[in-house]
């Protein structure tokens, strides 16, 4: 079974530049969440995604958006980067087991350098 | 979900047993213990999750106190790839009809260093 799936791996924008990064999640699985994981905070969840709809949001700023795709794919967009963007971005997909706890897969991220 | 608490960092030599704790004191009946643990420049990875009774897996094994107020990681037999970063992370289920499922708060998690 193929895994948690993020493009580009790497990557270089300028401030003020645009970025878009893409999620394939485990076949089967509905639920698509974001984190960013930056030396100083930490992990911290962006936003999460089932059934083509943002179910819960993170303390980002607008900048910071996303979108889901009738396939589960997803795709998160950060506008107008900022230096402080510079992160890695992870992408994890899961499946709620029948006893309600659900486990979550992560993708190896995409790691952004803003100049 | 409730708060964790773990030691900022850990030693253990290869071929030992590695004992990871996690305080939870202010955990609700409904939350499980999850751990997750992430090797250097890599994803989170999922290693075993439990609500009351002690679970064990392929990884590792989880013991949870009989209150539930703390836990502990067991690596049974350490190897020098389990070093990584070990988060302890309470969280509720979501049963039936709930739609979040992926939202989990990482503390600063346990550095552990497994030496040869």
């Amino acid at each position: 079974k193929a895994g948690v799936t993020q493009t580009p791996r790497y990557l270089i924008k300028t401030r003020g530049q645009q970025v878009t990064l893409s999620c394939s999640p485990i076949s089967g699985h509905r639920s698509v969440s974001w984190y960013q994981q930056t030396p100083g905070q930490g992990l911290q969840f962006l936003f999460e995604y089932f059934s083509e709809t943002q179910r819960n949001k993170g303390n980002f700023p607008g900048r910071f958006s996303g979108r889901q795709f009738s396939n589960s794919r997803s795709e998160m967009n950060v506008s107008t980067l900022e230096l402080g963007d510079s992160a890695l971005y992870l992408c994890a997909s899961s499946l709620k087991d029948a006893s309600g706890a659900n486990v979550l897969t992560f993708g190896a991220g995409s790691r952004l350098t803003v100049l | 979900d409730a708060k964790t608490t773990q030691p900022t960092s850990m030693d253990c030599a290869e071929g030992r047993a590695a004992n990871l704790p996690c305080n939870h004191s202010t955990i609700s009946g409904n939350e499980y213990v999850y751990w997750y643990r992430q090797i250097h420049s890599q994803g989170p990875q999922y290693i075993i999750h439990g609500l009351k009774n002690n679970e064990t897996n392929e990884m590792a094994s989880l013991i949870i106190t009989e209150d539930r107020k703390s836990s502990t990681l067991i690596l049974p037999h350490a190897t020098l790839r389990d070093t990584a970063v070990y988060y302890c992370i309470v969280r509720v289920a979501h049963n039936a009809g709930g739609t979040s499922y992926g939202k989990l708060t990482f503390g600063q998690g346990t550095i552990l260093t497994v030496h040869p």
